[in-house]
């Protein structure tokens, strides 16, 4: 089946700096990567999604990019704010193996420093 | 409701008791999901509907877990037997229609504790 590798699993940046979490996904076939945010005791919120036609997306101060070539897609979001806080985890869905089936990352840990 | 609702919020049971935990998925939304998260990891994958059928049940781990939407809108997943490795947080998702890609919305989770 798919496997999806996340990192850095902690990650602590400077508010209003930069930061960036990169994911790796084994199966080719693979063709919706959502990225979602979970905050202590809730679900995970989707925050951006990108999809395998396309090499980028942005909205507002959160971006993802996709390398199909590579298989691997990362989340970037710019001038960081406390409320950044979370865990973020990326997700991926292939054809092969049910595309309502998301394999998931094993998370970061953004801590915003004010 | 505006989101998936899930209930209970918090559940402990003694090990090897019965287990019940429900969903109701966004009005409208054809397709649910189950996944479970351990502490520190991502979710995973259990059971997938579309409509009142399970589609996918591939996850889910044996035969202790079952799952059932009757009606095509709320859902239930059954644990018998549970023992302390089913402690986890059971997460549901909905998503409008099969095919989205997974473009699923989550509920906030039931936080299963067996002791």
């Amino acid at each position: 089946g798919e496997n999806v590798e996340q990192h850095p699993s902690t990650l602590s940046v400077q508010e209003g700096d930069s930061a960036v979490i990169k994911c790796t996904y084994s199966d080719s076939a693979s063709n919706y990567f959502p990225w979602y945010k979970q905050e202590l005791g809730k679900g995970p919120q989707l925050i951006i999604d990108i999809r395998s036609n396309v090499g980028e997306k942005k909205d507002q101060r959160i971006a993802v990019t996709l390398n199909k070539t590579a298989k691997h897609f990362s989340l970037h979001i710019t001038e960081t704010q406390p409320e950044d806080s979370a865990v973020y985890f990326c997700a991926a869905s292939s054809p092969l193996f049910g595309n309502e089936k998301l394999t998931f990352g094993t998370g970061t840990r953004l801590t915003i420093i004010p | 409701g505006a989101g998936v609702s899930q209930t209970p919020s918090n559940k402990v049971t003694e090990k090897g008791k019965y287990v019940e935990l429900r969903c109701d998925p966004i009005s409208g939304h054809t397709a649910l999901y189950w996944y479970r998260q351990s502490l520190g990891q991502g979710p995973e994958f259990l059971i997938y509907f579309q409509g009142t059928g399970a589609a996918d049940d591939s996850g889910l781990p044996n035969d202790r877990f079952f799952a059932v939407r009757p009606e095509g809108s709320v859902s239930t997943l059954k644990i018998q037997r549970t023992e302390r490795g089913d402690s986890a947080v059971y997460l549901c998702a909905s998503s409008l229609n099969a095919g989205d890609n997974g473009v699923a919305f989550f509920g906030q989770g039931t936080r299963l504790t067996v002791v």
